[in-house]
């Protein structure tokens, strides 16, 4: 079964402590990124990846970071999260030059 | 990037078919129109896509006007399931998805 996971689905830190939340594919697809989405703002693209170590910033990467060291995981970095970065995290995968984009089950995240 | 225009809700009731507008004036010649929902607590999936013609999957029906100026995307019998919000989406070479508000469908039984 095609798959997006992503651990862990709810966290809540505090204010400086680094954290990664993890997004797998089992697809074997070349494209994946990571969205936030906010109430009001909608879902806004952080970071994206077109395959193994390729990676690029997409509209609102300040405070994130990401690696793509194998094709099916692409983790993100939060190394000092702050209170802003509180939200609804979603990863998502697609084959380069297909029509359709699977998304994860989302991250609920609250840094204090 | 290119901009989407949506009504911020739509009712419906159950059994019934359901017409979900996009205005896209701005659209290029080789921008697809993609539409994904998002269901509660959900992440958003997709659901259909066109360039030109209408097409049609198990899911819905896209109808593309013939200046690509708008779209609708038509369920054909809503049921409770239905209930989500819907985002209309140009998407270009970049295969990145921009996500406007969307509409929010309420399905009445």
């Amino acid at each position: 079964e095609a798959q997006v996971t992503q651990n862990p689905r709810y966290l809540i830190t505090v204010t400086g402590k680094k954290l990664t939340v993890t997004c797998s594919q089992n697809m074997n697809h070349e494209y994946m990124s990571w969205y936030r989405q906010d109430p009001g703002l909608g879902l806004r693209q952080i970071y994206y990846s077109m395959n193994v170590e390729v990676t690029d910033k997409g509209d609102v990467p300040e405070g994130y970071k990401v690696s793509r060291k194998e094709k099916r995981n692409f983790p993100l970095i939060l190394e000092s999260p702050s209170p802003n970065q509180t939200s609804l995290y979603f990863c998502a995968t697609g084959q380069w030059g297909t029509d359709t984009q699977y998304f994860g089950p989302g991250t609920r995240l609250t840094v204090l | 990037d290119a901009k989407t225009t949506q009504p911020n809700s739509m009712e419906s009731n159950e059994e019934e078919p359901v017409h979900l507008p996009c205005n896209h004036s701005t659209i290029s010649g080789t921008d697809y129109i993609h539409w994904y929902r998002q269901l509660p607590s959900q992440g958003p999936e997709y659901v259909i896509h066109g360039l030109t013609s209408n097409v049609n999957n198990r899911m819905a029906s896209l109808a593309i006007a013939e200046d690509r100026k708008s779209s609708t995307l038509i369920l054909h019998r809503a049921t409770l399931r239905d209930a989500a919000v819907y985002y209309c989406i140009l998407m270009d070479s970049s295969y990145k998805l921009i996500f406007g508000s969307g509409t929010r469908l309420l399905v009445r039984p």
